[in-house]
């Protein structure tokens, strides 16, 4: 059965610290990656994707997967109190059949 | 107005009830999606549809159905409710010509609970 891991939290950092949030998966055939946030009561956004090796970076985020090692990981620099929320990881070819995650859930103390 | 608009938003019913959650869009977007979240797992893919004519069974299709009454409207249906069926859902929509984004638009989600 094909699955994306995650550690389910909640991960505490101080305001301004780097949060790091990782996810595994076990299909080698996904392509596609994904990283959702989702406030408490809310639906999920897209935030980051990435498809190659190596890293992505877009404002505060930087999404980095390593294929070889079936790993994607989310870093949040300078991470904020409005940063608190659930990461959903999401792989697969394409929109079509995402899995996803179980999420983490950060938390971002002042 | 959002762009992807579920109701009902609450439902509480009975075992044995049918339930139907409707789901329409403004976005223009030919794909639509029924996902299941509970609480300590991710989303759950239920159903999904390319367009009008094209409905697919996601992983956890039993116990639900499906139609796709337009492009734009999309609806979930529990023929007989079952406590476990207990849960959030959320419609959600993308467009073809942009899947490999994967960008899923997700509309408010509608909480369903079956005593």
């Amino acid at each position: 059965q094909k699955e994306v891991e995650q550690n389910s939290g909640p991960l505490s950092v101080p305001e301004g610290a780097i949060a790091s949030l990782n996810c595994t998966y076990s299909d080698r055939g996904s392509q596609s990656f994904f990283w959702y946030r989702q406030y408490s009561g809310k639906s999920p956004e897209l935030i980051m994707s990435i498809y190659s090796n190596g890293d992505k970076e877009d404002g505060r985020f930087t999404a980095q997967l390593n294929k070889a090692s079936q790993y994607v990981s989310l870093l949040i620099r300078d991470s904020q109190p409005s940063d608190s929320a659930t990461y959903l990881c999401a792989g697969g070819y394409n929109t079509d059949k995402l899995i996803f995650g179980t999420g983490t859930r950060l938390q971002v103390f002042p | 107005d959002a762009d992807v608009t579920q109701t009902p938003r609450n439902r509480i019913t009975k075992t044995g009830k049918r339930i139907m959650l409707e789901c329409s869009q403004t976005k223009g977007h030919d794909r639509m999606y029924w996902y299941r979240q509970d609480p300590g797992l991710g989303l759950q893919l239920i159903y999904y549809s390319f367009d009008v004519k094209d409905i697919n069974k996601g992983e956890i299709s039993d116990g639900y159905s499906v139609s796709r009454q337009a492009q734009a409207k999309f609806s979930l249906s529990l023929e007989s409710a079952i406590p476990n069926q207990t849960a959030l859902y959320f419609c959600a929509t993308s467009d073809s010509l942009n899947s490999d984004t994967g960008e899923l638009f997700f509309g408010e989600g509608s909480r369903l609970t079956v005593l």
